[in-house]
């Protein structure tokens, strides 16, 4: 069953604003990834992580793999129309093919 | 290119038809998967193939049937099935690494059933 926690539910921003999420685990995973889904279509790659403490970014996209390797964040700077969608965060786990999905985290922004 | 390829996009099919769904990938991945996607709801992992073999069955029931016939291939065999499991069908792909982890999934767009 699904294993990781992910906050807040659901998000209205103004456009321009920054956006936090997170996802927080019972368990250990050795991978954390952040995508996006819009309505109808499959989940799209917006950042991987592979360390425990890594901070990446990709564009106006900040992610970061917790160092307990139980948590991970997303940010968005300056939102804009089109982040529009649903972001999830999945879990890895190492020799492991497995992959859990957070319950994802619907954004709406207001022009 | 981290392309996956779905067909159809959209099914409708009745309780006693056999259908298929197909899925493909040239990124030269050895681990392929299937997932279940409802409304508003996240994806739900079905199958889990790794160099071509049969690695996770997330208790699925047998009216869908996987198949890896090689490595860039993965199908869904369908029959017999219910209302409710009509749902978005995704499949993925990942690179498998040393000591069996896998990389990153990339997935593709997904099939759209409708069970009548």
């Amino acid at each position: 069953g699904q294993q990781l926690n992910q906050s807040p539910q659901s998000m209205f921003i103004q456009e321009g604003e920054d956006v936090s999420m997170n996802c927080t685990s019972s368990s250990i995973f050795n991978t954390w990834l952040w995508y996006k889904q819009d309505p109808g279509e499959g989940p799209v790659l917006l950042i991987a992580l592979y360390k425990a403490g890594e901070l990446t970014s990709n564009g106006r996209l900040t992610a970061q793999f917790g160092i307990t390797r139980k948590d991970s964040f997303l940010n968005i700077s300056a939102s804009i129309p089109s982040d529009v969608g649903i972001y999830f965060c999945a879990g890895m786990k190492y020799n492991n093919n497995d992959m859990r999905f957070g319950a994802g985290t619907r954004l709406t922004v207001k022009p | 290119d981290t392309e996956v390829t779905q067909t159809p996009k959209h099914l409708v099919m009745g309780m006693t038809n056999k259908k298929s769904l197909k899925c493909e990938q040239h990124m030269g991945h050895r681990a392929m998967y299937w997932y279940k996607q409802k409304a508003k709801k996240p994806p739900e992992l079905m199958f889990v193939y790794s160099y071509e073999k049969l690695s996770i069955n997330e208790s699925v029931p047998s009216r869908f049937s996987p198949e890896c016939p090689n490595s860039s291939l993965l199908n869904l065999h369908l029959h017999a099935l219910q209302p409710e499991d009509s749902a978005l069908y995704l499949c993925a792909s990942s690179q498998v690494g040393v000591f069996g982890s896998t990389d990153t999934q990339y997935f593709g767009p997904g099939t759209r059933l409708t069970v009548l």
